[in-house]
């Protein structure tokens, strides 16, 4: 695909399930972050990955985030024992090169509902 | 650490007029920093970016910052605003050792009036 794209666009759960958000980023591109913006606020930094290692995961909110990019690609996000608190539009970023200072673009996120 | 913020988190113009957008920045190292615009229903765009080279910026769709360090800020500005700028607009930073972990201010929703 031309751009960064991440499934489902919309998901819907209740509150103490586990959910998985996908990212799927520009080929070839070796950097990938993921945020999460609240209603009515700007992109909060959650974890960052080079290659296949997460080189940052300092905003990940506590031990119920967890992130994987086992081939360097395809990036999941994992939310175990979901919060109402977790509800938000999760966001996928990639950019090609290392250092991240290049554009990073952004997919149109996952809007997570927690019931 | 860094931080952005973002003056007034709504702004209406008239179609035409100037568009001002403010935005300050804190960091305790030179920074990198950027304007992403968001349209309702879409993923963030990046209009420009300052990277320590001219401090002067233009960006996609008329769109021009100017970073000024003694004011710590770097402001978003236009001259003639179009009814299809009407859209949610975000400043960001980072530094060189942050891997581009960017950092975004609140956001300001530009309205344009007819």
């Amino acid at each position: 695909g031309a751009g960064v794209s991440q499934t489902p666009s919309n998901k819907v759960t209740e509150k103490g399930k586990y959910v998985e958000l996908r990212c799927d980023p520009i080929s070839g591109h070796t950097a990938l972050y993921w945020y999460r913006q609240s209603l009515g606020q700007g992109p909060e930094f959650l974890i960052y990955f080079q290659g296949t290692g997460a080189a940052d995961d300092s905003g990940l909110p506590n031990d119920r985030f967890f992130a994987v990019r086992p081939e360097g690609s395809v990036s999941t996000l994992k939310i175990q024992r979901t919060e109402r608190g977790d509800s938000a539009v999760y966001l996928c970023a990639s950019s090609s090169k290392p250092g991240g200072l290049d554009e990073q673009f952004f997919g149109p996120g996952t809007r997570l509902t927690v019931l | 650490a860094q931080s952005v913020t973002q003056l007034g988190s709504h702004v209406s113009v008239s179609e035409g007029a100037l568009v001002l957008l403010r935005c300050n920045y804190s960091s305790s190292v030179p920074p990198y920093l950027f304007w992403y615009v968001q349209y309702p229903n879409q993923g963030l765009q990046l209009l420009l970016k300052y990277t320590s080279a001219a401090t002067l910026v233009k960006g996609i769709n008329g769109f021009e910052a100017e970073f000024k360090k003694s004011e710590t800020s770097f402001h978003l500005t236009k001259p003639s605003a179009h009814m299809s700028d009407a859209a949610e607009y975000f400043c960001a930073v980072t530094t060189y050792n942050q891997g581009g972990k960017l950092i975004f201010g609140q956001g300001t929703e530009l309205s344009v009036k007819p």
